[in-house]
């Protein structure tokens, strides 16, 4: 019954390496986001998804594409990983994109780049 | 853009002491301030949010008050516990947008 869950937990990995990272809600919202928390905590959106649809992309390197297969779902494929990637990256998602509701975290993903 | 900041960033309080958390917003057209907690490996989870159109909301021993004017918003923890000790995010959002959190304030609650 978890509400928004990722895959894997934990993800060491070379550079040079291509992974994804998995998300899915079980909460019937509409709009999906990942971030990035770096070591310094900071949580920063990367993109922002409604419907299956891209509604934010911040500032994010095109080594990062997200993909939504339905509107439960938003992957994160990351090619030619390097050392600044290494960071925890969160999913979230809430009801709508009005941007004044709960956001449900999942648990993170913890990525190393070596 | 909307810029959030956010003091102290480190917070030390004796178990039983009050922890008041501030945020600063810029953009005066964001109406919602939320606050997340972050427990030590754990996800963000929200635990109290305020609306532009209340000046301060209550649940049990944590508060939030809001100054539009000022454009500030504050969170208060009363009666603290060590369980209160985490990192506490601030964020501002608007219709339409997405939140822009704060660089976060690890509060530790010594016993």
């Amino acid at each position: 019954d978890t509400a928004v869950s990722q895959t894997p937990k934990y993800l060491v990995t070379q550079m040079g390496n291509d992974k994804s990272i998995k998300c899915e809600q079980n909460l019937g919202h509409d709009t999906m986001y990942w971030y990035k928390q770096d070591s310094k905590k900071f949580l920063k959106i990367m993109f922002s998804y409604n419907n299956k649809e891209l509604i934010i992309n911040e500032t994010v390197p095109n080594r990062f594409s997200p993909k939504s297969p339905d509107k439960a779902h938003l992957n994160l494929h990351i090619n030619s990983l390097e050392l600044g990637d290494s960071a925890v990256y969160f999913c979230a998602s809430s009801l709508s994109s009005a941007g004044r509701e709960t956001q449900y975290f999942g648990p993170g993903t913890r990525l190393l780049v070596l | 853009g909307e810029n959030v900041e956010q003091h102290p960033s480190t917070l030390s309080v004796q178990e039983g002491d009050s922890a008041v958390i501030k945020c600063t917003y810029s953009d005066s057209a964001s109406n919602y301030f939320p606050w997340y907690k972050q427990e030590l490996g754990k996800r963000p989870q929200l635990i109290i949010d305020i609306r532009s159109n209340v000046g301060e909301k209550k649940d049990q021993r944590i508060a939030v008050t809001l100054n539009k004017t000022a454009k500030h918003f504050s969170l208060h923890i009363t009666e603290t516990q060590p369980e209160d000790s985490a990192v506490y995010f601030c964020a501002a959002s608007m219709w339409g947008q997405n939140f822009v959190f704060g660089p976060g304030t690890r509060l530790s609650v010594l016993p």
